[in-house]
């Protein structure tokens, strides 16, 4: 158990909507990631938080939106959702921004119809 | 343009031997690079790391090897069981506290299949 708490575990949705993801970090954790992962491919970089503020961004696309809250969990909002929004979203989190390994949770299953 | 690159897909050894698995990198700002394991299922795993100022970093039956100037790193496990069956990703990212660092670049994963 990596201590990473995602929410919900599987999501169907439908093409146009409007899905939120939550993600609860390691306890003592400041930094959370968020990552996809599309089929049988790596996990792609989407953005980073460290202490409530935003940090990094990666392939993260304008539809997509992220933040952190002051218990420091985070949420990762995807709308006008399309059919290649499908994948696993992976949460992850880690002490500080710094070097050093990353705690993932078991990620969200997305499938959009 | 990917910047980490696993070029095996799979790769299958039997129980007993060693698995080696190889992992390129183009960055050269790249500075720490880590090794996941990842079951299905699960999320991924951290299992080892290095950073660029060392070339072989040993934890167990788990040792990676970084060849800077190459721009490759490899993953040996010795010796391999069938519970290290798993997809196993290498990272790279850089820089200390800068904007780079914990922004972690994946590859695509090689899928290890141990035979008993």
């Amino acid at each position: 158990d990596s201590g990473v708490t995602q929410t919900p575990k599987h999501l169907i949705t439908a093409t146009g909507q409007r899905v939120t993801l939550r993600c609860s970090p390691r306890s003592g954790d400041l930094s959370v990631y968020w990552y996809q992962q599309s089929l049988d491919q790596g996990l792609q970089f989407l953005i980073q938080y460290y202490n409530g503020e935003e940090r990094a961004k990666g392939n993260i696309l304008e539809r997509f939106s992220a933040q952190q809250f002051p218990d420091l969990h985070s949420e990762l909002n995807l709308s006008s959702l399309e059919l290649g929004d499908s994948a696993l979203y992976f949460c992850a989190s880690s002490v500080d921004p710094s070097n050093q390994p990353q705690h993932f949770g078991d990620g969200t299953r997305l499938s959009i119809l | 343009d990917q910047q980490v690159k696993q070029n095996s897909p799979s790769l299958s050894v039997q129980e007993g031997r060693i698995s080696i698995l190889n992992c390129d990198y183009t960055n050269s700002m790249f500075d720490y690079f880590l090794w996941y394991k990842k079951y299905p299922a699960e999320g991924p795993t951290f299992l080892i790391s290095i950073s660029s100022i060392k070339d072989k970093n040993e934890d167990g039956r788990f040792t990676v090897f970084l060849n800077k100037s190459a721009k490759h790193l490899s993953l040996h496990i010795a010796p391999s069981q069938p519970g290290d069956s798993a997809v196993y990703f290498c990272a790279a990212s850089g820089g200390g506290y800068n904007t780079n660092a914990g922004k972690s670049t994946f590859g695509d994963g090689t899928t290890l299949t141990v035979k008993p």
